[in-house]
């Protein structure tokens, strides 16, 4: 079974400063990966994805994440953070070629954006 | 843009009653997802529905049942609303096995 590790369940950080969100994921066969962003009290939008291809994915809002696959994550990046970054990230992994379309989630990382 | 909808942003029930949670998309997806978002636990798969009248369970589908009578539209019910149902409901679809389109949420309490 397939299952994704946010190791850090909150990032607090200043504004302007660089902010990494990392994602551990583990599968036996090869996948997607997703981040998702979560503001108050909204649904899920999705930041960047990972098909095939470049392992660097950029993505909106001045995201970006790398594909590792002998390390098995897809930490997030961002160089200079704002205060509205402050919102709840995802990772997500869904398995490719299987029957199973379905995302399994991490557990989230609440980022949060200090003046 | 695609836009997936569900019924009621706020849904306050009492324990014991039929609960039904609708959710609508309008790009043709051919699967539909009930997730429920607990904090630390981040989300997890009640349901899916990978074509019309076809479910499969998800993780925790206990307490749950799932109808999609129609191509776009993929309800959640709750038989017997309990205490600990109380939670965050989003409701996801998607083409094939790529990204999930989620609809707003439904915050529901069980008193």
């Amino acid at each position: 079974a397939q299952s994704v590790t946010q190791l850090d369940s909150q990032v607090p950080v200043f504004e302007e400063a660089p902010v990494e969100l990392r994602c551990n994921y583990s599968s036996s066969v090869s996948v997607y990966l997703f981040w998702y962003v979560q503001y108050p009290n909204q649904g899920l939008q999705l930041l960047l994805k990972y098909l095939s291809g470049s392992t660097l994915v950029k993505g909106i809002n001045g995201f970006e994440a790398e594909f590792n696959k002998s390390q098995t994550s897809f930490h997030l990046r961002k160089p200079s953070v704002h205060i509205s970054d402050t919102a709840e990230y995802f990772c997500a992994v869904s398995l490719v070629d299987t029957g199973r379309r379905a995302l399994t989630f991490g557990s989230g990382t609440r980022l949060q954006v200090q003046p | 843009d695609v836009k997936v909808t569900q019924s009621s942003r706020y849904l306050v029930k009492r324990t014991g009653e039929k609960v039904f949670l609708e959710c609508v998309q309008d790009m043709d997806h051919e699967n539909m997802f009930w997730y429920r978002q607990d904090p630390g636990l981040g989300l997890r798969l009640i349901y899916f529905s990978y074509d019309v009248k076809m479910k499969e369970k998800g993780d925790i589908p206990e307490g749950y049942s799932v109808s999609r009578e129609k191509k776009e539209r993929f309800s959640l019910i709750l038989e017997s609303a309990s205490t600990n149902q109380t939670s965050m409901y989003l409701c996801a679809s998607s083409f094939a096995g790529y990204e999930q389109y989620f609809g707003p949420g439904t915050r529901l309490t069980v008193t």
